[in-house]
């Protein structure tokens, strides 16, 4: 079946430095991917949309200067964090939909990010 | 923003029991869909459901969705302890270019 690999899985950063999140489909095409942030028992809030080949679309509130987003191919998205502060820790997981379907979310294993 | 509300926000229920959780959105959809995400974990697509379609089974799962009323349910048959976790609606809504918008969530705890 489709996979996504998200890496990675943890990681602390210090307030002030910059942290780059790949999401990565193994198997398929993924014109389309999608990051979500979720804080300690709440649920998932997206943040945008990711389009391989053009500027990614924000949610209302997210900055998109703090959040940058980068679809450089058809297999690969990533989220930089840039200028961390501690209210940016939490945990971060993309999805991807596999090209030629309208159904098929596959999600990433998610990443904790902790500020310090 | 959050399209849909689930309730109950959370279930405790003995195992063998069966779990029921109900989620409501607000605008037209094309599919809705079910995960469950262990504390801390990535999420497990469970079950997607049509907007044509009313009633679907995958296992000991069972998923109803009234289009009319804007609503779905999840039920959890002979729950096990192992069902224990966070389950979520996620709505993908017309024209919104695949989108899934996530519920609240509903944090079920079955004990052995």
């Amino acid at each position: 079946g489709a996979v996504v690999s998200q890496h990675p899985s943890r990681v602390i950063c210090k307030s002030g430095t910059s942290v780059k999140i790949e999401c990565r489909s193994l198997d398929f095409q993924a014109t389309t991917m999608f990051w979500y942030r979720q804080f300690p028992k709440q649920s998932l809030m997206l943040m945008a949309t990711s389009n391989e080949g053009s500027k990614a679309t924000y949610e209302q509130g997210v900055e998109k200067d703090k959040f940058l987003i980068n679809h450089a191919s058809l297999t690969l998205s990533t989220l930089t964090v840039t200028s961390a502060h501690p209210e940016d820790s939490s945990f971060y997981i993309c999805t991807a939909i596999e090209d030629g379907t309208n159904y098929g979310y596959t999600f990433g294993s998610g990443t904790r990010l902790t500020v310090v | 923003s959050q399209q849909g509300e689930e309730d109950p926000q959370a279930l405790s229920i003995q195992e063998g029991e069966n779990a029921t959780m109900n989620c409501s959105y607000k605008t037209s959809i094309n599919n809705l869909q079910w995960y469950r995400q262990n504390s801390g974990r990535g999420l497990v697509h469970l079950i997607l459901i049509r907007s044509n379609e009313r009633e679907k089974h995958s296992g000991r799962l069972r998923v109803t969705l009234d289009t009319s009323k804007k609503s779905s349910s999840l039920l959890i048959t002979a729950s096990r302890a192992a069902d224990t976790a966070s389950y979520f609606c996620a709505t993908d809504a017309n024209n919104q270019g695949g989108k899934l918008i996530f519920g609240q969530g509903t944090e079920l705890s079955v004990k052995p």
